[in-house]
């Protein structure tokens, strides 16, 4: 079964910091790019980060820019997003998505998503 | 970023009837070179996370049942549920994936009149 689960979410105080993980299985990870995607309390979806498959490129909204760091352990079947100066807007559930192999830009697996809140 | 809007905000359709979503694109979506729409529909079921249901526009997902289907081109597309079923009680976004970054619509909720 192909299957996505995060950890590492909680509660932190703005300034803080976060390291979100996500073991895949049951696909070939390295042969996929693959993504975060966060979702905020008001039921938006915002795309985060993504990173390549093969020559590790990667790309991250303004919004996380120099401030996320998104990256992957092939040998572990593993996603990270290092998350650094959190900001009270950050509160979400973040996801950690697979992108398709017709197209990288969209996400064909999700995972059950790991909450994140950013609050005093 | 592209806007995505999506109309309406929610609707509530009879079991076995039909429901149609809308979303329009601030720029257009559709690439001449190799005719496809960049744009993807998800359904987000209570307390799941989002399952892709179609992309460029109108091809469906392996499972996806056929009583989901979209269409539209270039800044206006569709998705529609024809015979409703209790399961696609759900929230549907629509994703452009034509221009970086790729964004959402701001999703809509479907109900059981």
């Amino acid at each position: 079964e192909v299957q996505l689960v995060e950890s590492g979410g909680g509660l932190v105080k703005p300034g803080g910091s976060l390291r979100l993980s996500c073991v895949a299985s049951g696909f070939s990870f390295w042969n996929y790019s693959m993504n975060w995607i966060r979702q905020t309390p008001g039921g938006g979806l915002e795309w985060v980060a993504s990173l390549s498959r093969r020559d590790n490129r990667i790309f991250y909204a303004d919004s996380v820019k120099d401030r996320f760091i998104i990256s992957r352990d092939n040998a572990r079947n593993s996603l990270f997003l290092q998350m650094n100066s959190l900001r009270v807007e950050d509160t979400a559930i973040y996801y950690c998505t697979r992108g398709s192999q017709e197209t990288v830009m969209i996400s064909d697996v999700w995972g059950q998503g790991t909450l994140v809140i950013v609050s005093t | 970023d592209i806007v995505m809007t999506q109309s309406p905000d929610s609707l509530a359709v009879s079991l076995g009837g039909r429901a149609t979503i809308n979303c329009e694109s601030s720029e257009s979506l559709f690439y001449s070179s190799n005719n496809k729409d960049y744009l993807a529909w998800y359904q987000q079921r209570p307390g799941r996370p989002p399952k892709l249901l179609i992309y460029w526009a109108s091809t469906r997902e392996f499972g996806v049942p056929d009583r989901f289907s979209g269409s539209g081109s270039a800044t206006n597309f569709t998705l529609t549920i024809t015979n409703l079923q209790a399961e696609d009680v759900a929230v549907y976004f629509c994703q452009q994936y034509y221009f970086t970054p790729r964004t959402f619509g701001q999703g809509t909720r479907v109900e059981v009149k």
